[in-house]
C-alpha cells in the first residue's frame, strides 16, 4: 500500500450505531488531519494530530471522537450521529506543514 | 469571520487558457495553496505560494497578491482530463496545522 488508505470507502450507518473510520498513512509523515466534506461546502478542518499528539479541534460534536495510537494512524469514532453527518470524510497527512495528501474518503451515510 | 471565495463554476473549451480566481479573509496568512480534485476522487495538491508573484508547473501556474488578500489559478492548453474542482486553501498562520479551504471551483472542459 502507497500514500493515504482509508477504510470503509461507504458505509451506512442508524443513528443509534456505533462506528469507526480508520486511516493510514505509508508515507512517514507526522501530521494527520480528519476533513468532512459536503456538497457545494468547503472542506471543513475537523481534528489534526502532530505526532500524535491534537493540535486542533475545530468545535467538533462530541459524537465525533478521534483517536491517533501514532503516527501512522488515525481513526475516527462515531457514535448517536445525526442525518446531516452525512457526508464525504477524508483523511490527509503532511509532513510538517508542508502539502497535504489525502485519502480516498468515506462516504458516510446515517439513516 | 474566516472565509475563501471562489467561482462555483468556470466553462471553458479544449486548448483554452482559464484563470479561476481566490480572494480570502483570514485571521492569519501563511500560505496559499490549489488542489484539484475529481468526481469520486481524493484532492490532490497543485500549487503553493507563500510570496507574491507566479509559480509555474507545467501547464499551471498560481498567483498570489498577499497585498490584495488575492490569488489564481491558471491552466493553459485545457485538456479533457483538466474537468475537476480546484480549492483554494489558505493556512492559518496562527494555528499552525490549521488550513481553511474554499468552497471549490467547478471546471467544465468542453470539446
Amino acid at each position: 500500500e502507497t500514500g493515504v488508505t482509508q477504510t470503509p470507502r461507504h458505509l451506512v450507518m442508524g443513528m443509534t450505531n456505533k462506528k469507526s473510520l480508520k486511516c493510514e498513512q505509508h508515507l512517514g509523515h507526522n501530521a494527520m488531519y480528519w476533513y468532512k466534506q459536503s456538497a457545494k461546502k468547503p472542506l471543513e478542518l475537523m481534528f489534526v494530530y502532530n505526532f500524535k499528539e491534537q493540535t486542533e479541534n475545530n468545535s467538533v460534536p462530541s459524537r465525533f471522537s478521534p483517536e491517533c495510537p501514532n503516527s501512522s494512524h488515525l481513526f475516527l469514532h462515531l457514535h448517536t450521529l445525526q442525518p446531516e453527518d452525512s457526508a464525504l470524510y477524508l483523511c490527509a497527512s503532511s509532513q510538517g506543514d508542508n502539502e497535504q495528501f489525502f485519502g480516498p474518503g468515506t462516504r458516510l451515510t446515517v439513516l | 469571520g474566516q472565509s475563501l471565495e471562489q467561482p462555483s463554476e468556470v466553462t471553458a473549451v479544449e486548448g483554452a487558457i482559464v484563470q479561476i480566481n481566490c480572494t480570502y479573509q483570514t485571521s492569519g496568512f501563511y500560505g496559499l495553496s490549489w488542489y484539484q480534485q475529481h468526481d469520486g476522487g481524493a484532492p490532490t495538491f497543485l500549487s503553493y505560494n507563500a510570496l507574491d508573484g507566479l509559480e509555474e508547473t507545467g501547464r499551471f501556474s498560481s498567483f498570489l497578491s498577499r497585498s490584495d488578500s488575492y490569488g489564481y489559478l491558471l491552466l493553459q492548453e485545457l485538456q479533457m482530463k483538466d474537468s475537476a474542482s480546484y480549492f483554494c486553501a489558505v493556512r492559518d498562520e496562527g494555528g499552525g496545522f490549521k488550513t481553511i479551504f474554499g468552497a471549490g471551483t467547478r471546471l467544465f472542459v468542453k470539446a
